[in-house]
């Protein structure tokens, strides 16, 4: 069974600062996703990274994918209230079939 | 259609009845996934379809549990004799052909069992 550690599992801060969440994992993947979610909404699919070493930018959030392809990082700077919600991140197997393995979540919330 | 669409968005129920969960995924994704969030939780695989078949029924919580899909399309999630662990949201899911590039989820259906 692969299993995706997220931390923080929670995460307050004030609008304007940087933050960075994790997901890890002792199983390689093919590609790892990073979704947001909205209360009342389904996630919405961020960015897929597939290559180990690979960062992504999108505007102010950047995504890492390690280098083994086990680990992600997604970083935040100057945080808005609009980031807030549950992020969440999702590996998928070493095949195009079957379904990916979904980390617990962070839940962020931006004060302004 | 544009996006994942699920019906009810909300559905209310007694405890022992039935409820049936709708899905119907972007046209010409044939992957599709049921997926169950619990409040403040993180999402928890039931069922995974490719075509009109199910290759992977794992996580299905029990017998109590079924789900079928027709014409590469639409998905039915059948729970029945709800009980109020049921409670939750439930997402469907679909994607081009697997895993690797990402899901496209639908609003959910927060099914409440009292």
């Amino acid at each position: 069974t692969q299993l995706l550690e997220q931390s923080p599992q929670f995460l307050s801060i004030q609008e304007g600062e940087n933050l960075t969440v994790y997901c890890n994992s002792s199983s390689v993947f093919s590609s790892l996703q990073w979704y947001r979610q909205e209360p009342g909404e389904g996630p919405v699919l961020l960015v897929t990274v597939v290559t180990g070493g690979e960062v992504k930018k999108l505007k102010r959030l950047t995504f890492q994918f390690g280098d083994a392809r086990k680990d992600s990082s997604l970083h935040i700077t100057a945080a808005q209230p609009g980031d807030t919600g549950l992020y969440l991140c999702a590996g998928a197997p070493n095949t195009n079939a079957g379904k990916s393995t979904f980390g617990d979540g962070t839940t962020l919330t931006v004060k302004p | 259609g544009a996006g994942v669409s699920q019906s009810p968005s909300n559905k209310v129920t007694e405890k022992g009845k039935d409820v049936e969960l709708r899905c119907d995924p972007i046209s010409g994704h044939t992957a599709l996934y049921w997926y169950r969030q619990r409040l403040g939780q993180g999402l928890e695989f039931l069922i995974y379809f490719q075509g009109n078949s199910a290759p992977d029924k794992s996580g299905l919580p029990s017998d109590r549990f079924s789900a079928e899909r027709t014409g590469e399309s639409v998905s039915t999630l059948t729970i029945q004799r709800t009980q109020q662990e049921d409670s939750a949201v439930y997402l469907c899911a679909s994607s081009f052909s697997g895993a690797s590039y990402g899901y496209t989820f639908g609003s959910g259906t927060r099914l409440t069992v009292v």
